[in-house]
């Protein structure tokens, strides 16, 4: 099984801030088969990232994802006030599909 | 547009048995592979398995955690996937989510909770 460590647990920026948020894969990920997540209290996850760095549909362009065999970036270039929330990184190369812990991104 | 909504969840005892259906709408179902997911109070997300569609062998994996226990199966006709929970346990307590697709799904449903406690 494929263990997926993300980091930092808990992200304290501001508005107009650069985030960059990690996921270290504990073996190399099937043809960079990394997915991102962004979650808010009460709802589903929501796509953002697929194939290490293509975007889902209608994504803002301050997503951005990039990476490669077993270390992985989310970067959100300016961060708007909607985008504080959990993000999970998920690989889905090799059976047991896995994710990370998450990561909080909170308003500092 | 495409729709998942699952139904299903309750409050069970150990040992007792739920099935959680998910009602899709707005695709054509029999295309398309489904996954289950879930997520226990307050912490991450787990995947819990997935079933191909008839063209793709229609084969169907499962975590660890839940393989000999939960089933799942899917029912074309009515564009109904199924997870059938036997022997539950406490710690399968969770909001149970399905998805479209068994990758990076980006259609999910809302989610139903599903509460094992005695």
């Amino acid at each position: 099984e494929i263990v997926l460590t993300q980091s930092p647990g808990t992200l304290s920026l501001s508005p107009g801030e650069r985030a960059t948020l990690s996921c270290r894969a504990s073996q190399s990920v099937s043809s960079n088969s990394l997915a991102w997540y962004q979650q808010k209290p009460g709802q589903a996850p929501r796509l953002l990232i697929y194939g290490a760095s293509s975007r889902a549909t209608a994504l803002p362009d301050r997503f951005s994802g990039s990476g490669s065999g077993t270390d992985f970036t989310l970067t959100i270039s300016r961060l708007e006030p909607e985008d504080f929330a959990v993000y999970y990184c998920q690989q889905y190369g090799n059976s047991p599909r896995t994710f990370g812990q998450g990561t909080k991104l909170e308003i500092k | 547009e495409v729709q998942l909504v699952e139904s299903g969840g309750g409050l069970v005892q150990p040992g007792r048995s739920l099935r959680l259906s998910c009602t899709a709408s707005g695709f054509t179902f029999g295309d398309h592979s489904m996954s289950w997911f879930r997520q226990a109070p307050g912490k991450g997300l787990e995947w819990v398995g997935f079933i191909r569609n008839k063209a793709s062998g229609g084969t169907i994996e499962y975590a660890a955690s839940v393989k000999g226990r939960f089933t799942i199966s899917r029912d074309d006709s009515k564009s109904i996937a199924y997870l059938q929970m036997n022997s539950l346990r406490t710690e399968d307590t969770a909001v149970y989510y399905c998805t479209r697709g068994y990758n990076s799904p980006s259609y999910w449903g809302q989610g139903t909770l599903v509460t094992v406690s005695s």
